[in-house]
């Protein structure tokens, strides 16, 4: 089993529609959890994160933690061609002595317009 | 602006050939990650520095290897015992130790002919 893990994507959405992106984690003691978005060729950026089981909203953006399931996802609300990109997910996974932060491989979301 | 610079960002590299990446930050971060990203992959960390002087392998540290000479630097050798080395690397940086929010880099993509 992989250690972040999130749903195959690719997926597309029309526009307006809601998109949602899901991730499980095998670590039980993790407690921060983000959601990064990726456009072709570019980094990484950091669009939520999330401590706490509920959720977190921010714009157009819903993250929802479920410690006991060992489940984290993010809602995208009237998508917009300009979300198309891949999303990752990463949580701290115990790794030898140390914690370190591990991405999914991503989904790759397409708007369409 | 305070940022993390990579360079160069586009890279070719011929077969037996050692190249080295360049990152730095001005951020006064005190650890510093190097990820590999293969296309439709998520991000596999390399090494990681969390202080000066000291770094630790990865998940995927065969072939490469790394400095910490100077708390703004963290460069990058990709030598000829990588046997697949065309990927998009990333290097990021966290202030403290521990998973946490990431920084990252414009990325170099490296190409081997």
């Amino acid at each position: 089993q992989k250690e972040v893990e999130q749903n195959s994507g690719p997926l597309s959405v029309p526009e307006g529609a809601i998109a949602s992106l899901n991730c499980t984690y095998s670590d039980r003691v993790s407690q921060s959890f983000f959601w990064y978005r990726q456009y072709s060729g570019k980094s990484p950026e950091l669009i939520m994160s999330i401590y706490s089981n509920g959720d977190k909203e921010d714009g157009r953006f819903t993250a929802q933690l479920n410690k006991a399931s060992q489940y984290v996802s993010l809602l995208i609300r009237d998508s917009q061609p300009s979300d198309s990109a891949t999303y990752l997910c990463a949580a701290p996974i115990s790794s030898g002595s140390a914690r370190q932060l591990t991405f999914g491989s991503g989904t790759q979301l397409t708007v369409l317009p | 602006d305070g940022g993390i610079t990579q360079s160069p960002k586009y890279l070719f590299r011929k077969e037996g050939q050692n190249v080295t990446l360049s990152c730095e930050q001005n951020l006064n971060h005190d650890a510093m990650y190097w990820y590999r990203q293969d296309p439709g992959q998520g991000l596999r960390l390399i090494y990681y520095s969390q202080i000066v002087n000291d770094f630790q392998k990865g998940d995927i540290a065969e072939g490469y290897s790394v400095s910490r000479e100077k708390k703004e630097s963290f460069p990058l050798t990709v030598t000829s015992a990588q046997k697949n080395p065309t990927a998009f690397y990333l290097c990021a940086s966290v202030q403290g130790a521990g998973a946490n929010v990431l920084t990252f880099g414009a990325g170099s993509r490296l190409t081997v002919l």
